[in-house]
Protein backbone atom coordinates (compact mmCIF):
# COMPACT_ATOMS: atom_id res chain seq x y z
CA UNK A 1 0.00 0.00 0.00
CA UNK A 2 1.02 4.02 -0.69
CA UNK A 3 0.87 6.63 1.83
CA UNK A 4 1.29 10.31 1.81
CA UNK A 5 2.53 12.70 4.60
CA UNK A 6 2.19 16.47 3.59
CA UNK A 7 4.37 18.21 6.18
CA UNK A 8 2.68 21.58 6.72
CA UNK A 9 -0.99 21.90 7.15
CA UNK A 10 -0.82 25.65 6.84
CA UNK A 11 1.97 27.63 4.78
CA UNK A 12 1.64 31.07 5.30
CA UNK A 13 3.08 33.60 2.43
CA UNK A 14 3.15 37.20 1.14
CA UNK A 15 2.23 38.01 -2.48
CA UNK A 16 5.71 37.54 -4.81
CA UNK A 17 7.39 35.02 -2.45
CA UNK A 18 8.40 32.24 -3.37
CA UNK A 19 6.55 29.01 -1.97
CA UNK A 20 7.23 25.17 -1.03
CA UNK A 21 4.58 22.84 -0.28
CA UNK A 22 6.63 19.47 1.17
CA UNK A 23 5.73 16.10 0.56
CA UNK A 24 6.78 12.91 1.06
CA UNK A 25 5.66 9.32 0.31
CA UNK A 26 6.11 5.38 1.27
CA UNK A 27 5.53 3.20 -0.94
CA UNK A 28 6.88 -0.76 -1.99
CA UNK A 29 6.47 -0.37 -5.59
CA UNK A 30 7.02 2.16 -8.27
CA UNK A 31 4.58 4.92 -7.79
CA UNK A 32 2.87 7.60 -9.97
CA UNK A 33 2.95 11.10 -8.22
CA UNK A 34 0.51 14.26 -8.78
CA UNK A 35 -0.51 16.94 -7.32
CA UNK A 36 -4.24 18.87 -7.03
CA UNK A 37 -5.19 21.95 -5.76
CA UNK A 38 -8.90 22.40 -4.98
CA UNK A 39 -10.26 26.22 -4.30
CA UNK A 40 -13.07 26.53 -2.38
CA UNK A 41 -16.10 25.12 -3.61
CA UNK A 42 -14.88 23.81 -6.50
CA UNK A 43 -13.44 20.20 -7.32
CA UNK A 44 -10.08 19.40 -7.06
CA UNK A 45 -7.70 20.35 -10.13
CA UNK A 46 -5.09 18.54 -11.39
CA UNK A 47 -1.50 20.86 -11.05
CA UNK A 48 0.91 18.40 -12.64
CA UNK A 49 1.89 15.00 -12.26
CA UNK A 50 5.02 12.90 -12.70
CA UNK A 51 4.77 9.13 -14.56
CA UNK A 52 7.99 8.53 -16.05
CA UNK A 53 10.81 10.60 -17.23
CA UNK A 54 12.62 14.06 -16.43
CA UNK A 55 12.27 14.50 -12.54
CA UNK A 56 11.25 18.34 -12.61
CA UNK A 57 7.75 18.55 -13.98
CA UNK A 58 5.86 21.35 -14.53
CA UNK A 59 2.40 21.90 -14.06
CA UNK A 60 -0.01 24.93 -14.74
CA UNK A 61 -0.26 28.22 -13.14
CA UNK A 62 3.88 28.58 -12.44
CA UNK A 63 3.54 25.66 -10.61
CA UNK A 64 6.61 22.88 -10.67
CA UNK A 65 7.99 20.12 -8.79
CA UNK A 66 10.59 17.59 -8.28
CA UNK A 67 10.38 13.82 -8.17
CA UNK A 68 13.48 12.55 -5.69
CA UNK A 69 13.37 8.54 -5.51
CA UNK A 70 15.99 8.58 -2.99
CA UNK A 71 14.50 10.98 -0.62
CA UNK A 72 11.07 9.36 -1.43
CA UNK A 73 9.79 13.25 -1.93
CA UNK A 74 8.09 15.16 -4.58
CA UNK A 75 7.73 18.81 -3.09
CA UNK A 76 6.05 21.64 -5.08
CA UNK A 77 7.30 24.62 -5.80
CA UNK A 78 5.98 28.57 -7.35
CA UNK A 79 8.92 30.98 -7.69
CA UNK A 80 6.38 33.90 -7.14
CA UNK A 81 3.08 33.30 -5.65
CA UNK A 82 -0.56 35.30 -6.24
CA UNK A 83 -3.45 36.19 -4.12
CA UNK A 84 -5.02 34.02 -6.79
CA UNK A 85 -3.22 30.56 -5.26
CA UNK A 86 -4.73 30.83 -2.08
CA UNK A 87 -6.46 27.22 -1.83
CA UNK A 88 -6.02 23.85 -0.20
CA UNK A 89 -3.14 21.74 -2.09
CA UNK A 90 -3.06 17.90 -2.09
CA UNK A 91 -0.33 15.25 -3.05
CA UNK A 92 -1.41 11.99 -4.19
CA UNK A 93 -0.01 9.01 -4.90
CA UNK A 94 -0.82 5.78 -6.91
CA UNK A 95 0.99 2.64 -8.13
CA UNK A 96 2.65 2.23 -11.91
CA UNK A 97 1.31 -0.96 -12.51
CA UNK A 98 -2.62 -1.99 -11.93
CA UNK A 99 -4.88 -0.88 -10.09
CA UNK A 100 -2.72 2.76 -10.99
CA UNK A 101 -6.31 4.34 -10.81
CA UNK A 102 -6.78 4.38 -6.86
CA UNK A 103 -5.59 7.56 -6.14
CA UNK A 104 -4.23 8.04 -2.28
CA UNK A 105 -3.75 11.64 -1.09
CA UNK A 106 -2.11 13.32 1.94
CA UNK A 107 -4.22 15.46 4.32
CA UNK A 108 -3.82 18.58 1.93
CA UNK A 109 -1.52 21.51 2.49
CA UNK A 110 -3.36 24.88 3.04
CA UNK A 111 -1.27 27.76 1.25
CA UNK A 112 -2.61 31.26 1.92
CA UNK A 113 -1.41 34.36 0.08
CA UNK A 114 -1.42 37.25 1.88
CA UNK A 115 -1.29 40.65 0.30
CA UNK B 1 -21.54 19.54 -19.88
CA UNK B 2 -18.39 21.16 -19.02
CA UNK B 3 -17.31 19.23 -16.18
CA UNK B 4 -18.24 16.79 -13.42
CA UNK B 5 -21.44 17.68 -11.63
CA UNK B 6 -22.47 16.36 -8.72
CA UNK B 7 -26.17 16.69 -6.50
CA UNK B 8 -27.09 17.78 -4.32
CA UNK B 9 -24.28 19.85 -2.87
CA UNK B 10 -25.35 19.53 0.23
CA UNK B 11 -27.39 16.95 2.06
CA UNK B 12 -28.52 17.03 5.77
CA UNK B 13 -29.93 13.85 6.95
CA UNK B 14 -31.05 12.45 10.31
CA UNK B 15 -29.11 9.36 11.45
CA UNK B 16 -30.89 6.16 10.08
CA UNK B 17 -32.11 7.88 7.09
CA UNK B 18 -30.97 6.67 3.58
CA UNK B 19 -29.66 8.83 1.24
CA UNK B 20 -29.01 8.76 -2.39
CA UNK B 21 -25.94 11.12 -4.04
CA UNK B 22 -25.83 11.64 -7.45
CA UNK B 23 -23.02 12.41 -10.28
CA UNK B 24 -22.92 13.16 -13.74
CA UNK B 25 -19.10 12.35 -15.29
CA UNK B 26 -18.04 14.29 -18.36
CA UNK B 27 -19.40 12.83 -21.51
CA UNK B 28 -17.58 10.07 -22.98
CA UNK B 29 -15.40 9.41 -19.73
CA UNK B 30 -15.60 5.75 -19.57
CA UNK B 31 -14.10 5.64 -15.81
CA UNK B 32 -15.90 6.75 -12.82
CA UNK B 33 -14.49 6.84 -9.45
CA UNK B 34 -15.89 7.64 -5.69
CA UNK B 35 -13.73 9.21 -3.10
CA UNK B 36 -14.90 10.05 0.34
CA UNK B 37 -13.26 13.05 2.18
CA UNK B 38 -13.40 13.19 6.18
CA UNK B 39 -13.13 17.15 7.52
CA UNK B 40 -9.48 17.97 7.56
CA UNK B 41 -8.46 14.91 5.21
CA UNK B 42 -7.76 14.21 1.98
CA UNK B 43 -9.90 12.13 -0.23
CA UNK B 44 -9.83 8.47 0.15
CA UNK B 45 -10.90 5.93 -2.62
CA UNK B 46 -14.29 4.46 -2.64
CA UNK B 47 -14.88 2.38 -5.48
CA UNK B 48 -13.97 2.42 -9.61
CA UNK B 49 -16.20 2.10 -12.66
CA UNK B 50 -15.63 0.96 -16.25
CA UNK B 51 -18.96 2.07 -18.01
CA UNK B 52 -21.16 0.06 -16.06
CA UNK B 53 -19.31 -2.17 -14.19
CA UNK B 54 -18.09 -1.61 -10.60
CA UNK B 55 -14.36 -3.14 -10.76
CA UNK B 56 -13.47 -1.97 -7.69
CA UNK B 57 -15.62 -1.35 -3.96
CA UNK B 58 -12.61 -2.22 -1.93
CA UNK B 59 -12.80 1.14 -0.50
CA UNK B 60 -16.56 0.83 0.19
CA UNK B 61 -16.39 1.12 4.23
CA UNK B 62 -19.18 -1.09 5.04
CA UNK B 63 -22.46 -2.91 3.53
CA UNK B 64 -24.27 0.13 3.64
CA UNK B 65 -22.74 1.18 1.06
CA UNK B 66 -23.49 0.77 -2.19
CA UNK B 67 -22.91 2.51 -5.80
CA UNK B 68 -24.30 1.74 -9.14
CA UNK B 69 -24.23 3.34 -12.83
CA UNK B 70 -26.52 1.14 -14.92
CA UNK B 71 -25.83 2.69 -18.02
CA UNK B 72 -22.67 3.25 -18.38
CA UNK B 73 -23.16 7.59 -17.30
CA UNK B 74 -24.65 8.35 -14.26
CA UNK B 75 -23.74 6.95 -11.23
CA UNK B 76 -25.26 6.86 -7.51
CA UNK B 77 -23.99 6.61 -4.55
CA UNK B 78 -26.64 5.10 -1.59
CA UNK B 79 -25.95 5.13 1.58
CA UNK B 80 -28.34 3.33 3.95
CA UNK B 81 -29.43 3.70 7.33
CA UNK B 82 -26.71 6.94 7.83
CA UNK B 83 -24.48 7.17 10.90
CA UNK B 84 -22.80 10.35 11.96
CA UNK B 85 -19.23 9.22 10.85
CA UNK B 86 -20.42 8.98 7.30
CA UNK B 87 -20.70 13.22 7.49
CA UNK B 88 -18.28 14.00 5.07
CA UNK B 89 -17.59 15.44 1.51
CA UNK B 90 -18.28 12.45 -1.29
CA UNK B 91 -16.08 13.21 -4.57
CA UNK B 92 -16.60 11.65 -7.31
CA UNK B 93 -13.83 11.86 -10.76
CA UNK B 94 -14.03 10.45 -14.20
CA UNK B 95 -11.63 10.03 -16.64
CA UNK B 96 -11.38 9.16 -20.64
CA UNK B 97 -9.93 5.60 -19.60
CA UNK B 98 -9.15 3.75 -16.41
CA UNK B 99 -5.01 4.84 -16.33
CA UNK B 100 -6.06 8.95 -17.41
CA UNK B 101 -6.48 11.92 -15.70
CA UNK B 102 -9.14 11.93 -13.06
CA UNK B 103 -11.49 15.33 -13.13
CA UNK B 104 -13.50 15.68 -10.23
CA UNK B 105 -16.97 17.23 -9.58
CA UNK B 106 -17.25 19.64 -6.67
CA UNK B 107 -18.72 17.33 -4.13
CA UNK B 108 -21.24 16.47 -1.76
CA UNK B 109 -21.25 17.63 1.71
CA UNK B 110 -23.10 15.41 3.77
CA UNK B 111 -23.83 16.25 7.35
CA UNK B 112 -25.44 13.49 9.65
CA UNK B 113 -27.42 14.36 12.71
Amino acid sequence: AQSVTQLDSQVPVFEEAPVELRCNYSSSVSVYLFWYVQYPNQGLQLLLKYLSGSTLVKGINGFEAEFNKSQTSFHLRKPSVHISDTAEYFCAVSRSGGSNYKLTFGKGTLLTVNP
Amino acid sequence: GAGVSQSPRYKVAKRGQDVALRCDPISGHVSLFWYQQALGQGPEFLTYFQNEAQLDKSGLPSDRFFAERPEGSVSTLKIQRTQQEDSAVYLCASSLAWSDTQYFGPGTRLTVL
